[in-house]
């Protein structure tokens, strides 16, 4: 079965430090990945996904910046993070989009950063 | 543009009672619809999906979906609606002309006092 893990569950970082969240699949291969963010425990905004590796789309203009080095890993990056950073990040993991596109996704458990 | 409302914040229900968690959507052609649930301080988890057929889906934990083309919606249900229910409730939709995105509602707490 297909389980996606994410690190750290919680981090705690001063203004201007760099930040590196990760988030890896296990149990399918050439997934669609992608980065949201949540704040104060309502919507969803999408950040980043990816289809493949090396291949990032952006949904938003931030700090924030995303790699995907292997096929199953997603990492999310700052160089210097702001206040407005904090929320509760969360990957998520779909079937690459074949003929039938009505896939879900499937999240992994989130990581709650706090910048102060 | 392409979004997904769900226009209440709160739901409270008794338990026993029936729950709706409603839902519209806007989107280019004949969409895929979602349901998610998210319980506190963890990720979301997949209830059901639309995608073609029968307008009445059924998915995890006892909920239902009904697609509702002229509507445009898309609403959540339960027969009997139980404490363990209490949570935070997503819907999405993905557009059949586009690749890999999905566009999700702003999100309901149902909440059911015992």
């Amino acid at each position: 079965s297909q389980t996606i893990h994410q690190w750290p569950a919680t981090l705690v970082q001063p203004v201007g430090s760099p930040l590196s969240l990760e988030c890896t699949v296990e149990g399918t291969s050439n997934p669609n990945l992608y980065w949201y963010r949540q704040a104060a425990g309502r919507g969803l905004q999408l950040l980043f996904y990816s289809v493949g590796i090396g291949q990032i789309s952006s949904e938003v203009p931030q700090n924030l910046s995303a790699s995907r080095p292997q096929d199953r890993q997603f990492i999310l990056s700052s160089k210097k993070l702001l206040l407005s950073d904090s929320g509760f990040y969360l990957c998520a993991w779909s079937v690459r989009a074949g003929v039938i596109r009505g896939e879900e996704q499937f999240f992994g458990p989130g990581t709650r950063l706090t910048v102060l | 543009a392409q979004s997904v409302a769900q226009p209440e914040d709160q739901v409270n229900v008794a338990e026993g009672n029936p729950l709706t968690v409603k839902c519209t959507y806007s989107v280019s052609g004949n969409p895929y619809l979602f349901w998610y649930v998210q319980y506190p301080n963890r990720g979301l988890q997949f209830l059901l999906k639309y995608i073609t057929g029968d307008n009445l889906v059924k998915g995890s934990y006892g909920f239902e979906a009904e697609f509702n083309k002229s509507q445009t919606s898309f609403h959540l249900k339960k027969p009997s609606a139980l404490v363990s229910d209490s949570a935070l409730y997503f819907c999405a939709s993905r557009s059949r002309l586009s690749a890999s995105k999905i566009i999700f509602g702003s999100g309901t707490r149902l909440s059911i006092r015992p």
